[in-house]
């Protein structure tokens, strides 16, 4: 089955502790991005890549770090530098040709600091 | 500038009524592409329909129908006879066709379906 899968579903961070999202996509897509969203707000976009071992910041990027060393691959970095990343962490990812562009999510993460 | 504009912060309506979620965007760009998703409580973002903005048919599947209309920037989504299922929170999303291939997604409408 071609999808996008995130883990792990939950991840609690300590303080002072980076820790990493996983985004993985079976697609062949071209493009992956990462969101954060809050409870009942919409969803802003940390960072997005067009093209392996390319990347660029979205609206949020202050306390992310991301690498995109293989297409299929798109982890997320949370760093201590991001004081309040209790949040929901949505991957998608989408073609970047042709005219059936579409953006697929994957399942998400849920991040709590303890 | 892009922009969405999901003015509905929430609704809530009776099972099987008909609901109308607005979408209103602003672009410049004479091709681009808008979205619908679903979120349900688990959260997931599940992809709706897509639209081009060269083909103004309306288009309906099952008990969802969407009216996308240039003349007045409005890609609006309708639920008829609307399910507890439904319950959900629905986004709209716009993507220009040039430039950076970032989406911009409207702040979302709650849709309530009560039994």
């Amino acid at each position: 089955d071609g999808g996008i899968t995130q883990s792990p579903k939950y991840l609690f961070r300590k303080e002072g502790q980076n820790v990493t999202l996983s985004c993985e996509q079976n697609l062949n897509h071209d493009a992956m991005y990462w969101y954060r969203q809050d409870p009942g707000q919409g969803l802003r976009l940390i960072y997005y890549s067009q093209i392996v071992n390319d990347f660029q910041k979205g609206d949020i990027a202050e306390g992310y770090s991301v690498s995109r060393e293989k297409k299929e691959s798109f982890p997320l970095t949370v760093t201590s530098a991001q004081k309040n990343p209790t949040a929901f962490y949505l991957c998608a990812s989408s073609l970047t040709s042709g005219y059936q562009e579409t953006q697929y999510f994957g399942p998400g993460t849920r991040l709590l600091v303890l | 500038a892009q922009k969405v504009t999901q003015a509905q912060t929430e609704i809530s309506v009776v099972e099987k009524e008909d609901v109308t979620l607005d979408c209103v965007y602003e672009t410049r760009d004479t091709t681009y592409y808008l979205f619908w998703y679903k979120q349900p409580p688990s959260g997931e973002l599940v992809f709706l329909i897509r639209r081009n903005s060269f083909d103004e048919q309306n288009e309906i599947s099952g008990r969802y129908s969407w009216n996308f209309q240039k003349s007045t920037s409005s890609f609006n989504f309708t639920i008829t006879a609307s399910q507890v299922v439904d319950s959900a929170v629905y986004f709209c999303a716009l993507r220009i066709r040039s430039g950076t291939y970032k989406y911009i997604f409207g702040t979302g409408t709650r849709l309530k379906v009560l039994a």
